[in-house]
């Protein structure tokens, strides 16, 4: 029973246009959650985190949302690049304990140029 | 300078062998990880230590054995290697054991077990 869930295996836009990646989750205890991106050969590589206590966080170009009654969260990027192509995960936890993060299982983003 | 290194990075061996996998850090940390991707790509936490001790052993099959010498280094035994074992290792690390606190992964060893 997995837990969190990435819907779509991937997603292809064009070069500065927007990018929404989509994560559900069944377990209410979450509170923290993260996106993690992964090139081919390497290992994933943290990008933005939210809290539950709130609903939206922004890092330059990527904004993560949080809708806690409808167990989703999304990642956005704007402009995407062509470097933003990449697999996307986002993971879940309860109270940010980093060893107990459950793991969606990606969204292979591409970005056209 | 590679912060979180794994050799090898590729792992091919014959069913019933004994394998190890090497991970090191050099960001100073104090917690280091192991995960296993498999077929279906979801990333799972195996083990976890803690300045050498072991904090998180989740259920994962005694054929499987990590080992700390020292606070850099996590390596991962394998014994009796099955077609199951067929996966991506990921090591990680981070500072210590506080909430929230960021994990740096290891690009991975593939292993496939024939």
């Amino acid at each position: 029973d997995q837990q969190v869930k990435q819907n779509s295996p991937s997603l292809s836009v064009q070069e500065g246009r927007i990018s929404i990646l989509n994560c559900d989750y069944t377990n209410s205890m979450f509170d923290y959650f993260l996106w993690y991106k992964k090139y081919p050969a390497e290992g994933p590589t943290f990008l933005i985190s939210i809290s539950s206590i709130k609903d939206k966080n922004e890092d330059g170009r990527f904004t993560v949302f949080l809708n806690k009654s409808a167990k989703h969260l999304s990642l956005h990027i704007v402009p995407s690049q062509p470097g933003d192509s990449a697999v996307y995960f986002c993971a879940a936890s309860v109270g940010g304990n980093a060893g107990k993060s459950t793991f969606g299982d990606g969204t292979t983003l591409t970005v056209k140029p | 300078d590679t912060a979180v290194s794994q050799t090898p990075k590729y792992l091919v061996t014959q069913m019933g062998n004994d394998k190890s996998i090497k991970c090191e850090q050099n960001l100073g940390h104090d917690t280091m990880y192991w995960y296993k991707q498999d077929s279906k790509k979801f990333l799972k936490i195996m083990f976890s230590y803690n300045n050498k001790e072991l904090i998180i052993n989740e259920t994962v099959p005694n054929r499987f054995s990590p080992k700390s010498p020292d606070k850099a280094h996590l390596n991962l035994h394998i014994n009796s290697l099955e077609l199951g074992d067929s996966a991506v290792y990921f090591c990680a690390s981070s500072p210590g054991t506080r909430k929230r606190e960021t994990q740096y992964f290891g690009p991975g060893t593939r292993l496939l077990v024939l």
